[in-house]
Parts: structure tokens; C-alpha cells; sequence
């Protein structure tokens, strides 16, 4: 079936990095915009990251503008956030989600994977 | 930014009530505004895009409405596994999202 699966996370000490990932089966990754969007506990959602179909174009929030990288591997089926420099203000849940077009709704969701930043 | 906002927090709800919540964004965002479903420990399901189209397999006990700045989004007859929280979301100028209505007893 359809589907996104996180991975890559776990604590880490501020000033760390973390790569994580994204599998994707079910459907045809590389015609899919995909994005990240994170969640800190007990707090909404708030997006991340966007990458083009063929992944040349990236859009990023600016409060990771330059500490955060997202890039993807279609012949994988696989999405990436790398993350430097991780503050602990960058603690949350880390979804990766898949766009219906393009500048559209998200309609795939993973279940997360948890980062935690602390000393 | 389109800051999204949400009303209300947190909604105290009974099976078979018709539950109304609402958003409201800081500027137009046309009809670019999605609704999506959050569980515990799940992550968010997309029921409603394009102000009032159902994703595939959401009931039609959900439903939205609105346009420009101001959206809602109705269930008609609650069910005990409707409770959860809502967040409403712009995809006009970015992407961003309201903090949620949490639906509860």
C-alpha cells in the first residue's frame, strides 16, 4: 500500500547533526513533491522543508535556512533531512509527507521519527 | 507569513452532535486551505483540500467550507472516533498551519 516511513532519529547533543530518512513504496516516488514537517511535544505542526520531483528545487523554513538540507535518491524512493548544527529548540517529531500536486495539500503522512536535542 | 489561527482551542463534544470549527487566516489565501485529522501518536490525515473536497475514504460526515480568509470545517453527527485534533493549513503563499482545535468529551 501506500506509504512513508521515518527514520534516523534519537537524541543528540546541541551543535550535533542527524540524517534522516524516508522510504517510500507503494506509488511512484520520483513524480511526488515531498516534504518534512515537524511537530515539538505537545505543539502543532509546523513545516520544514519542500523538494521538487527531481530534486533540484528546495524551499526551506527560515528557521533552518542553512542549518538543514533536504535532498531525495528517486532511484531509492528515499527522502533525507539532514540536519546540522541542531539546537534544542529543533526537539519534535519529524514527518516526511507527500504532496497531492504541486503547491497543494499533503495526502501521505509517516508516523514520525522523534528528535531529540539535549545536553 | 499567513499566520493561520484556530477557534476554539479545545471543543467539549457528544456523540451525534454537530461539531462546527473554525480558521481564520491573516490574508486571503484563495481557496488553498486543507483540513487534517491527528490521533495520538499518529501522524495527520489529510480529510479535506481545496476549502470543501473529501480526501479519498473520509466519510461525508465531514465537510468544509469558506473562502478567502475565513474556513470551517463541519462534522455532521460526531462519532467516539472523530475525537482528535484538527489543524487547518495554507498551501497559497508556503505552507503554514493553524495550533489546532482538540475535540474532546
Amino acid at each position: 500500500q501506500v506509504q512513508l516511513v521515518e527514520s534516523g532519529g534519537g537524541v543528540v547533543q546541541p551543535g550535533r547533526s542527524l540524517r534522516l530518512s524516508c522510504a517510500a513504496s507503494g506509488f511512484t516516488f520520483r513524480s511526488r513533491v515531498v516534504h518534512w514537517v515537524r511537530q515539538a511535544p505537545g505543539r502543532g505542526l509546523e513545516w520544514v522543508a519542500v523538494v521538487s520531483s527531481d530534486g533540484n528545487t528546495k524551499h526551506y523554513a527560515d528557521f533552518v535556512k542553512g542549518r538543514f538540507t533536504i535532498s531525495r535518491d528517486n532511484s531509492k524512493s528515499t527522502l533525507f533531512l539532514e540536519m546540522n548544527s541542531l539546537r534544542i529548540e529543533d526537539t519534535a517529531m519529524y514527518y516526511c509527507a507527500r504532496e497531492i500536486g504541486v503547491k497543494d495539500a499533503f495526502d501521505i503522512w509517516g508516523q514520525g521519527t522523534m528528535v531529540t536535542v539535549s545536553s | 507569513e499567513i499566520v493561520m489561527t484556530q477557534s476554539p482551542a479545545t471543543l467539549s463534544v457528544s456523540p451525534g452532535e454537530r461539531v462546527t470549527l473554525s480558521c481564520r487566516a491573516s490574508q486571503s489565501v484563495s481557496s488553498d486551505l486543507a483540513w487534517y485529522q491527528q490521533k495520538p501518536g499518529q501522524g495527520p490525515r489529510l480529510l479535506i483540500y481545496g476549502v470543501s473536497a473529501r480526501a479519498t475514504g473520509v466519510p461525508d460526515r465531514f465537510s468544509g467550507s469558506g473562502s478567502g480568509t475565513e474556513f470551517t470545517l463541519t462534522i455532521s453527527s460526531l462519532q467516539s472516533e472523530d475525537l482528535a485534533v484538527y489543524y487547518c493549513q495554507q498551501y497559497n503563499n508556503w505552507y503554514t498551519f493553524g495550533q489546532g482545535t482538540k475535540l474532546e468529551i
